[in-house]
């Protein structure tokens, strides 16, 4: 079974400190997302990355910037947290894409961030 | 501009009968469909998916179906049971610039009551 680690299950931070949330996967997958969960808001992609230094935005990047030095990693960076960066936190992986017949995203269990 | 509704924030179902979980999406470029499930304080499971070629995928108690000319989608879960209480999130995948993207729904939260 595909296994997607995030580091940090809860954390609490004060406004305009850094955040760094680690996703890590074991299966090879040459994708990797970043997306938050909010009540009433659903799952939102804020960055993702098809391959080793490569990123691009999703629809909600402001306030995020991401770095994958290595296939297996793939991390979030909040420079200086805000109380509306509260939220779920969640990474996913995958091979290749749905329609050339691959795996669909597999998420990990998330990392719950509290600014305050 | 949401491009997958989920209109029903929750749902409330008996034990034992039919839960039907809603979908409606805007792109016509969205070429496949998924559902999940999530628990909360765990992250999204994969329930099912279909393709837009296809109107219905059956997986056990899970039957997704799609109207392609309404751009509505449903799962059917049949019979209900209490441990599919849970959160379903609704997402379509598209093609962007080369690159595959799922975009979620808001959710629906179905509790099956004993």
């Amino acid at each position: 079974d595909v296994k997607v680690t995030q580091s940090s299950r809860y954390l609490v931070k004060r406004t305009g400190e850094k955040v760094f949330l680690e996703c890590v996967q074991d299966m090879d997958h040459e994708n990797m997302f970043w997306y938050r969960q909010d009540p009433g808001l659903g799952l939102r992609l804020i960055y993702f990355s098809y391959d080793v230094k490569m990123k691009e935005k999703g629809d909600i990047p402001e306030g995020y910037s991401v770095s994958r030095e290595k296939k297996e990693r793939f991390s979030l960076i909040l420079e200086s947290t805000s109380t509306n960066q509260t939220s779920m936190y969640l990474c996913a992986s995958s091979f290749l894409a749905l329609r050339y017949g691959a795996n669909v995203l597999t998420f990990g269990a998330g990392s719950r961030l509290t600014v305050l | 501009d949401q491009q997958v509704k989920q209109n029903s924030p929750s749902l409330s179902v008996q034990e034992g009968r039919i839960s039907i979980l809603n979908c409606d999406y805007t792109n016509s470029m969205f070429d496949y469909f998924l559902w999940y499930k999530k628990y909360p304080a765990e992250g999204p499971t994969f329930l099912i998916s279909i393709s837009s070629i296809k109107d219905k995928n059956e997986d056990g108690r899970f039957t997704v179906f799609l109207n392609k000319s309404a751009k509505h989608l449903s799962l059917h879960i049949v019979p209900s049971q209490p441990g599919d209480s849970a959160v379903y999130f609704c997402a379509a995948s598209v093609l962007q610039g080369g690159s595959e993207k799922l975009v979620f729904g808001k959710g629906t939260k179905l509790t099956v009551n004993p």
